[in-house]
């Protein structure tokens, strides 16, 4: 079935440490986005790419970092300088370059992170 | 610059009465709009989106949303709520590469 895979789940960062998430999809989609959802502020976004090897900065990409190594794939890095990491992290894509604002997106059912 | 305002942030409704989720959005030019629903610690799906064409857009589960430029709304609008409606609703607007997300509103059904 054609989708969005995030992994993992569940994950516990302890204090210093990096983690990386995991986007995967096999929708063919050339864009793909990072967003972040904490209760009451709706989503965020952190990072995104419309192509491989290449990608910005959204709003609030202090303290994350991410690769876009494959058309497939774009792993997000939380690294230890984002002191306040615990949320709820979506990925999503969309099909045409260049127009994610104006496309629908499809999502991931996303990670959820927190503070050991 | 874009924007958009959910102006409830949460919406309480008795199963088979109708349900309005309001959004006022702000764009420099013509948007597009859509309204995508989030059950608990899932990804967000479509429900329907407004792409100047028709101001009247149908969307899944019988839900629907009404273009009003000269109110600058996008309100989301169901005649009969199911309990399976229960979730949390955002109002997204266009924003050139990405789009920009209202903060959401929850929608409790009781029996």
């Amino acid at each position: 079935d054609g989708g969005i895979t995030q992994s993992p789940k569940y994950l516990f960062r302890k204090e210093g440490q990096n983690v990386t998430l995991s986007c995967e999809q096999n929708l063919n989609h050339d864009a793909m986005y990072w967003y972040r959802q904490d209760p009451g502020q709706g989503l965020r976004l952190i990072y995104y790419s419309q192509i491989v090897n290449d990608f910005q900065k959204g709003d609030i990409a202090e303290g994350y970092s991410v690769s876009r190594e494959k058309k497939e794939s774009f792993p997000l890095t939380v690294t230890s300088a984002q002191k306040n990491p615990t949320a709820f992290y979506l990925c999503a894509t969309t099909s045409v370059r260049g127009q994610g604002g104006n496309q629908p997106q499809h999502f991931g059912d996303g990670t959820r992170l927190s503070i050991l | 610059a874009q924007s958009v305002t959910q102006l409830d942030s949460h919406v309480s409704v008795s199963e088979g009465t109708p349900v309005l989720l309001r959004c006022n959005y702000s764009s420099s030019y013509s948007p597009s709009l859509f309204w995508y629903v989030q059950h608990p610690n899932k990804g967000l799906q479509l429900l329907l989106k407004y792409t100047s064409a028709a101001t009247l857009v149908k969307g899944i589960n019988g839900f629907e949303a009404e273009f009003k430029k000269s109110e600058t709304s996008f309100h989301l609008t169901k005649p009969s709520a199911h309990m399976s409606d229960a979730a949390e609703y955002f109002c997204v607007v266009s924003g050139g590469t990405a789009l920009i997300f209202g903060k959401g509103t929850t929608l409790s059904v009781s029996s």
